[in-house]
């Protein structure tokens, strides 16, 4: 099957640039999105189809695929940001989801 | 607004059945293809089946297949999951989720509260 590698675990000051990376096997071939999920919540999308952003999501979340990383990038994070972060990617062939980043601001 | 809403979880033996059903408001619920994605303890989020917006296509996880059959109800509004043969790493909270599109693309949109389905014997 399919793996998807995430970082357990990011950390960053507020105000700063938080990345998320997700890695796998030629994942620029694929479709990536990314969720959150905050404590006892369910998950909410924040990028489809690699780099498009809901029209709910602030312009402060974007996204990236390339090779075989794709990377989620939180400008300006805030106390609010603080979250679960998975990857999900998706061909004709499989859909998988990362492990999970926990972003923790500190 | 978009709502989806889980009911039909519990307790089961293994070896088991059970029908989860999924209630959809706010949308026009057959324009979209419809999932479900469950969440275990050890192996994170894993998506389980599709179904188009017609109902004309389905998709399953090789964990699953031939064991849960996923089926809607353009009329009710509804999306269901029949799970037979349950096995003790089905054991997890299942959502319903909405994809983006009619045919389809693979991301969720919308998500339910999820419903918690424990095997166990």
């Amino acid at each position: 099957s399919y793996e998807l590698t995430q970082s357990p675990s990011v950390s960053v000051s507020p105000g700063q640039t938080a990345v998320i990376t997700c890695s796998g096997d030629k994942l620029g071939d694929k479709s990536v999105s990314w969720y959150q999920r905050k404590a006892g919540q369910s998950p909410v999308l924040l990028i489809f189809r690699d780099d498009k952003r809901p029209s709910r999501i602030p312009e402060r979340f974007s996204g990236s695929n390339s090779g075989n990383t794709a990377t989620l990038t939180i400008s300006a994070t805030q106390a609010l940001d603080e979250a679960d972060y998975y990857c999900q990617a998706w061909d004709r062939s499989s859909v998988e989801f990362g492990g999970g980043t926990k972003l923790t601001v500190l | 607004e978009m709502q989806l809403v889980e009911s039909g979880g519990g307790a089961v033996q293994p070896g088991g059945s059970l029908r989860l059903s999924c209630a959809a408001s706010g949308f026009t619920f057959d324009d979209y293809a419809m999932h479900w994605v469950r969440q275990t303890p050890g192996k994170g989020l894993e998506w389980v089946s599709v179904i188009s917006g017609d109902g004309s296509h389905t998709k399953y996880a090789d964990s699953v297949k031939g064991r849960f059959t996923i089926s809607r109800d353009n009329s009710r509004n509804s999306l269901y999951l029949q799970m037979d043969s349950l096995r003790t790493e089905d054991t997890a909270l299942y959502y319903c989720a909405k994809d983006g599109a009619t045919i389809p693309l693979y991301y969720f949109d919308s998500w339910g509260q999820g419903t918690l389905v424990p095997v166990s014997s």
